[in-house]
């Protein structure tokens, strides 16, 4: 019931494409829901986030589409470049019973120039 | 700020062998963690701390202990290493966000072991 579950495994995208990614969960006691890149042998680094109350949010290139009867969110890449080649994981964040950031298990996206 | 480093970045142990991995962060976080990354399984939480002296476990803790005497600091410790703790491992720390802790999570650059 704390899963994540993730999908695709990996993308292929050409340049100037939309990337997407989406994610689904089944405990709706997470409250928070971020998503994070990482980049080949580097740790994961934040990349934007929602909260459950709100259907959508976007920063620049990034938005993620939240929806809650679903238990469903999904992140967008608008106009994909190579630099955004990397994995992503979202995430759901658990404040009751402990405070705890359940991973999907990572989307692998590479965009071609 | 150095922000959270991790020591070593590369570990070869034996079956049965212990040892530490140092995890520090220079941002006052109250809240740290530390999780596991093994292919096709994401990152997997294995123990976390929201203060000094409190500690709490994650979704995959046996095998390892944790502790928090300050602030800075959070090791991991591998009690008798197995080939299934192969694996790269990330701390992280995080403020105290509006809804709690780990909102925003700030990952260092991780350990490589290798449990022969």
């Amino acid at each position: 019931q704390q899963q994540v579950k993730q999908s695709p495994q990996s993308l292929i995208v050409q340049k100037g494409g939309i990337s997407i990614i989406n994610c689904a969960y089944e405990n709706t006691a997470f409250d928070y829901f971020p998503w994070y890149q990482q980049f080949p042998g580097k740790g994961p680094a934040l990349l934007i986030a929602i909260r459950p109350d709100v259907s959508e949010k976007k920063e620049g290139r990034f938005t993620i589409s939240f929806n809650k009867s679903a238990k469903q969110f999904s992140l967008h890449i608008m106009d994909s470049q190579p630099g955004d080649s990397a994995t992503y994981f979202c995430a759901a964040n658990l404040n009751t019973g402990g405070f705890k950031t359940i991973f999907g298990a990572g989307t692998r996206l590479f965009v071609k120039a | 700020n150095a922000g959270v480093t991790q020591t070593p970045k590369f570990q070869v142990l034996k079956t049965g062998q212990s040892m530490t991995l140092q995890c520090a962060q220079d941002m006052n976080h109250e809240y740290m963690s530390w999780y596991r990354q093994d292919p096709g399984m994401g990152l997997r939480l294995i123990h976390y701390s929201v203060g000094a002296g409190i500690t709490d476990q994650g979704e995959v803790p046996n095998g390892y202990n944790v502790s928090r005497s300050t602030t800075e600091d959070f090791p991991l410790r591998l009690l008798s290493a197995a080939p299934s703790q192969t694996s790269v491992y990330f701390c992280a720390s995080s403020p105290w966000g509006a809804g709690g802790p780990g909102e925003t999570q700030y990952f260092g650059p991780g350990t490589r072991l290798l449990v022969l």
